[in-house]
């Protein structure tokens, strides 16, 4: 397996337009999850789902973030509009079976809002 | 409540001494316990894992990591360090709760001096 690939893997773009971060997940992984990292606030949860259901987006800073898996294999992080202090690193993961079990780490999406 | 402290946020060796990056704990159940690497510009990799069997763990990359109940620590060493081991490294902390429940430390950088 190719493991957990993320496109694009870097974007830059500017205050207000949308972005639309992708994640594949290993195929066979019942969970999939969105981190940002950030040297302010380290490695943040976002949101997290289970067999294509999100289950907890109590991470998720606000409105203008949403994210969606219409199927097992694709899943979507969209932040409209965008903000410089969104400038991060995204990264999506997935686990087989348990959501608290070995996470596998996509290489990550390197976002700057200028 | 679950916790992860790690108490250095920077460690800096002489290539082929030995490597120790500490990390503290607290739970409320019995933990399970793992270590992350991150290389630059690289998602989040599994170094070794504790689910309440040997407490002596054995990870990739020549890496162990000894939980101990009593300190509630979970250790990471190698005794050798490589050039290929600066990165920085995540203590991890969950209860098996779901992902709400994964704590992440703040990392800590190794710096592996030639």
């Amino acid at each position: 397996d190719a493991g957990v690939i993320q496109s694009p893997r870097h974007e830059v773009t500017e205050m207000g337009q949308e972005v639309t971060l992708r994640c594949k997940p290993i195929s066979g992984h019942d969970y999939l999850f969105w981190y940002r990292q950030t040297m302010m606030r380290g490695l943040e949860l976002l949101i997290y789902f289970n067999n294509n259901v999100p289950i907890d987006d109590s991470g998720m800073p606000e409105d203008r973030f949403s994210a969606k898996m219409p199927n097992a294999s694709f899943s979507t992080l969209k932040i409209q509009p965008s903000e410089p202090r969104d400038s991060a690193v995204y990264f999506c993961a997935s686990s087989l079976h348990n959501p608290a079990d070995e996470q596998f780490f996509g290489p990550g999406t390197r976002l700057t809002v200028l | 409540a679950q916790s992860v402290t790690q108490l250095d946020s920077h460690v800096s060796v002489s290539e082929g001494t030995p490597v120790l990056l500490r990390c503290n704990y607290s739970s409320s159940y019995s933990p399970s316990l793992f270590w992350y690497v991150q290389h630059p510009n690289k998602g989040l990799q599994l170094l070794l894992k504790y689910t309440s069997a040997a407490t002596l763990v054995k990870g990739i990359n020549g890496f162990e990591a000894e939980f101990k109940k009593s300190e509630t620590s979970f250790h990471l060493t190698k005794p050798s360090a490589h050039m290929s081991d600066a990165a920085e490294y995540f203590c991890v902390v969950s209860d098996w709760a779901g992902a709400n429940n994964l704590f992440f430390g703040t990392g800590t950088r190794l710096t592996v001096i030639p």
